[in-house]
């Protein structure tokens, strides 16, 4: 069964040290995500990205955070000058489609931890 | 704002018995879909059962129904049988009809004993 890959599992990282999370979405899905878990708190919302731009970011999402789609399979996240603030788990999705009931498809997440 | 609360941190369930995860959301649209995402340790999360708000009829997936009170805003998770693979954290997520942004609760860490 198709599934969301994301390297690497896990990575530390020093404090002001840019960082690129790596995810292959699902192949015929055409919208990507990432959201962000810190531990013990609420998965967040973090941007969505469709047709090779993003169509909605949160507050969260600011000028240290970049996505991109560089090639027809990955979908990246970068973080420009990490902070301590910034260690959590970062999930990527996708899915096939906008609006109705459809379903998120996750990776297993990617752990950072800014030291 | 949309804010999804899951007021269980953790809860445990005697292996075949019967368990019910509590979800209560808050959003003034009146379309919507309501979601149970089940996440094992070191797996992704997949989806377990969903829940479109105009349907008045309660989702079933199996061993997995809900509890859907839109008055209420309540999405309870009843999970029958309960079986040493349900063991798992469990999130409740809500997303409007229109838009792409699911809104996550803390989840709840569902442990099965023998």
């Amino acid at each position: 069964e198709p599934e969301v890959t994301q390297t690497p599992s896990h990575q530390v990282t020093q404090m002001g040290q840019e960082v690129i999370l790596r995810c292959v979405p699902i192949s015929n899905h055409l919208y990507f995500y990432w959201y962000r878990q810190i531990l013990g708190q609420k998965v967040e919302f973090l941007v969505s990205f469709y047709n090779n731009e993003i169509s909605e970011k949160s507050e969260i999402f600011d000028d240290q955070f970049s996505v991109e789609r560089p090639d027809g399979s990955n979908f990246t996240l970068k973080i420009r000058s990490t902070k301590l603030e910034d260690s959590a788990m970062y999930f990527c999705a996708s899915s096939p489609m906008i609006g109705g009931p459809g379903e998120l498809f996750f990776g297993e997440g990617s752990r950072l931890t800014v030291l | 704002a949309q804010t999804v609360t899951q007021s269980q941190p953790e809860m445990s369930v005697q292996e075949a018995e019967t368990v019910t995860l509590s979800c209560t959301y808050d959003t003034s649209e009146s379309d919507y879909y309501l979601f149970w995402y089940k996440q094992p340790p070191s797996r992704q999360m997949i989806l377990v059962i969903r829940q479109e708000a105009y349907k008045q009829q309660n989702a079933t997936e199996n061993r997995f129904s809900v509890n859907f009170q839109k008055a209420a805003k309540s999405f309870s998770l009843k999970i029958s049988d309960s079986q040493l693979g349900d063991a798992a954290m469990y999130f409740c997520a809500y997303r409007r009809r229109t838009g792409n942004q699911f809104y996550f609760g803390t989840g709840t860490s569902l442990t099965v004993i023998p």
